[in-house]
């Protein structure tokens, strides 16, 4: 079975602070991982993704995420968190047990104060 | 702007009832996911359709049922509504069988009373 810890359901950044959401996931094989962000009333949206290749991963909006086998992480990062960035982040991982349906973490909500 | 159409936005209905969520996918995708998001459950996953077959399926209640068409749009029927099935019920959508990037529409939120 696979799953996703996402550490910390609120993280609080200023403006132009590091951003770094954590997530740690659990696969049998290797996995496939993404990271979506949601805004309010909105649905979820790709912002990147890690299937094979590169670890170090870049999205969109400035976001990047690098995947670490030893580590079970993928954890995202933002060198400066702009308001905009203020959202709900979802962790998910995919591809165990022969299923490619991702399996979503909590999801981490992201405070930007000016 | 996903591609990915939902209706109703918001439903409000009492216990006991039939509601239909219909949702139409991206122009080209074949593939159509409906999920739930709750506060208590986080977002989970309900049930997957390619090209009007059933592909996989989550942890959907026997009171649920889902049906894709020749049109590629989908329909999640959810009947003998509880309190516990108000939530925030989302479809995506993604070209190919595995979903390694998926389109999500705005949602529908149904209110169970």
């Amino acid at each position: 079975a696979q799953s996703v810890t996402q550490l910390g359901s609120h993280v609080s950044v200023s403006e132009g602070a590091l951003v770094l959401l954590r997530c740690n996931y659990s696969s049998s094989v290797p996995p496939y991982l993404f990271w979506y962000v949601q805004y309010p009333n909105q649905g979820l949206q790709l912002l990147l993704k890690y299937t094979t290749g590169a670890t170090l991963v870049k999205g969109i909006n400035g976001f990047e995420a690098e995947f670490k086998k030893s580590e079970t992480s993928f954890h995202l990062t933002k060198p400066s968190a702009h308001m905009s960035d203020a959202a709900e982040y979802f962790c998910a991982v995919s591809r165990s047990g022969g299923s490619y349906i991702p399996t979503f973490g909590r999801g981490t909500s992201l405070i930007v104060h000016p | 702007d996903s591609g990915v159409t939902q209706t109703p936005k918001h439903l409000i209905t009492a216990t006991g009832q039939r509601v239909t969520l219909r949702c139409s996918p991206r122009s080209g995708d074949l593939s159509v996911y409906w999920y739930q998001q709750s506060l208590d459950q986080g977002l989970q996953f309900l049930i997957h359709y390619y090209n009007g077959e059933e592909r996989a399926k989550g942890n959907i209640l026997e009171r649920f049922s889902a049906q894709q068409f020749p049109d590629l749009h989908s329909e999640l029927n959810l009947s003998s509504l509880e309190l516990g099935d108000s939530a925030l019920y989302f479809c995506a959508s993604s070209a190919g069988t595995a979903p390694l990037e998926q389109y999500f529409g705005p949602g529908t939120r149904l209110t169970v009373t």
